[in-house]
């Protein structure tokens, strides 16, 4: 258990609404990270970061922005939803920058109507 | 860039029977090869990774792979698929450009009793 948890774990919002997605994790770990999963793609980066207030873009980052001003916490916010980013979302975090495996969270199931 | 390909998006196996699901890599440096299992409406777990030392390695749940350089393969294997080892299953690589991982786009494994 990486000691990492994600909040809400299901959400559903209307189109052109603004959503916040958390995660949180426990162990102070420098590297975190947030990827879509949908059906046929995998999972995709959307942003990472490496320390406080330092984030940067991944493969489809638009849409979405992020923010980290605490080392356990990283946000994701949807600055308004579009039903193309209905899908799952997961943080995953990093121990080390020679540490390559990283650890998930539970993920967050997103529904934008 | 790195890419993976995992070869079928389904397979079926009996209970009992041998479990090999594909996963071919391409990346100009040596990388780091990991599998995730992924149960249903749950986060990935690790089940093996690959990080240059024995070519054969071996992962939770039985589960096994060999990194083949040759061919540019990191196949998954388990000799006796049990019911519980259907889930969706993940091959990934190291060399995403912001220390991300890059997954193939996975492989739903159904084991029929």
């Amino acid at each position: 258990d990486a000691g990492i948890t994600q909040s809400p774990r299901h959400k559903v919002t209307e189109t052109g609404t603004p959503v916040t997605l958390r995660c949180h994790q426990t162990e102070n770990h420098r590297y975190m990270y947030w990827y879509r999963q949908d059906p046929g793609h995998g999972l995709r980066l959307i942003h990472y970061s490496y320390g406080v207030k330092d984030t940067d873009k991944g493969e489809v980052s638009d849409g979405y922005s992020v923010s980290r001003s605490k080392t356990e916490d990283f946000l994701l916010t949807l600055e308004s939803a579009t039903s193309s980013q209905t899908s799952v979302y997961f943080c995953a975090i990093k121990p080390g920058q020679g540490a390559e495996t990283q650890y998930f969270g539970p993920g967050t199931r997103l529904l934008v109507l | 860039a790195q890419s993976v390909t995992q070869l079928g998006s389904h397979v079926s196996v009996s209970e009992g029977a041998l479990v090999l699901l594909r996963c071919n890599y391409s990346s100009s440096v040596p990388p780091y090869l990991f599998w995730y299992v992924q149960y249903p409406n749950q986060g990935l777990q690790l089940l093996l990774k690959y990080t240059s030392a024995a070519t054969l390695v071996k992962g939770i749940n039985g589960f096994e792979a060999e990194f083949k350089k040759s061919e540019t393969s990191f196949h998954l294997t388990k000799p006796s698929a049990h019911m519980s080892d259907a889930a969706e299953y993940f091959c990934a690589v190291t060399g995403g450009s912001q220390g991300n991982l890059i997954f193939g786009k996975g492989t739903k494994l159904s084991v029929k009793p």
